[in-house]
């Protein structure tokens, strides 16, 4: 399986909103909706932010969204703050009953 | 709180068996609701999952580690265990263990990780 794909950086300024992409297949982001979002900040441990597409665990901020189209999911932090400058990585459950991360794409606030 | 626990060698020779175990603790491994999973990160690159087990044995592979990977558990212990055999530098890494709510096929509770480096 390979994994999926994500822009390397995105940045966007203080209030900003910007969109993260995640491109998988039909055997993976198409087939089922499962697609989870991580953040990881430096020498942590990822922290989970979405589940099922869109779904936000409790206690994560409503800035945090996400959503998909065919085979492409997407992560969307609207309000930029400082503290949102992370590593995100998307993961996807394939239709081999197996699991699928994306490269991570790192965000840089301006 | 759940809390999870990677112990470990953090340095394995090339072509060992790298071996890893997690610890789990404020909550059953053996509990229907849940799979327990490893993924790992190498230095500067992505997370990549490794393998995930149910209470019931049942057991996944990522396709390009299974001929490699075993993962199992010890309900007396409360542990899932990680076996990498034939490792080469390309295993170095930050390895996590994880749960996965069996619902939703995400990874919501992470261990801290622990760093392990093939070299001889």
């Amino acid at each position: 399986q390979s994994a999926l794909t994500q822009p390397a950086s995105v940045s966007g300024s203080p209030g900003q909103s910007i969109t993260i992409s995640c491109t998988g297949t039909s055997s993976d982001v198409g087939a089922y909706n499962y697609v989870s979002w991580y953040q990881q900040h430096p020498g942590k441990a990822p922290k989970l932010i979405i589940y099922d597409v869109s779904e936000r665990p409790s206690g994560v901020s409503d800035r945090f969204s996400g959503s998909k189209s065919g085979n492409t999911a997407s992560l969307t932090i609207s309000g930029l703050q400082a503290e949102d400058e992370a590593d995100y990585h998307c993961c996807s459950y394939t239709d081999s009953s197996s699991w699928v991360f994306g490269g991570g794409t790192e965000l840089t606030v301006l | 709180q759940l809390q999870l626990q990677e112990s470990g060698p953090g340095l394995v020779k090339p072509s060992e068996t790298l071996s890893l175990t997690c610890a789990v603790s404020g909550g059953s491994i053996s509990s229907s609701s849940y799979y327990w999973g490893w993924v790992r990160q190498p230095p500067g690159k992505g997370l990549e999952w490794i393998a995930n087990i149910y209470y019931t044995g049942s057991t996944y592979y990522n396709p390009s580690l299974k001929s490699r990977v075993t993962i199992s558990a010890d309900m007396s212990k409360n542990q899932f265990s990680l076996k990498l055999s034939s490792v080469t530098a390309a295993d170095t890494a930050v390895y996590y263990c994880a749960r996965d709510p069996a619902t939703d096929e995400s990874f919501d509770i992470w261990g801290q990780g622990t760093m392990v480096t093939v070299s001889s």
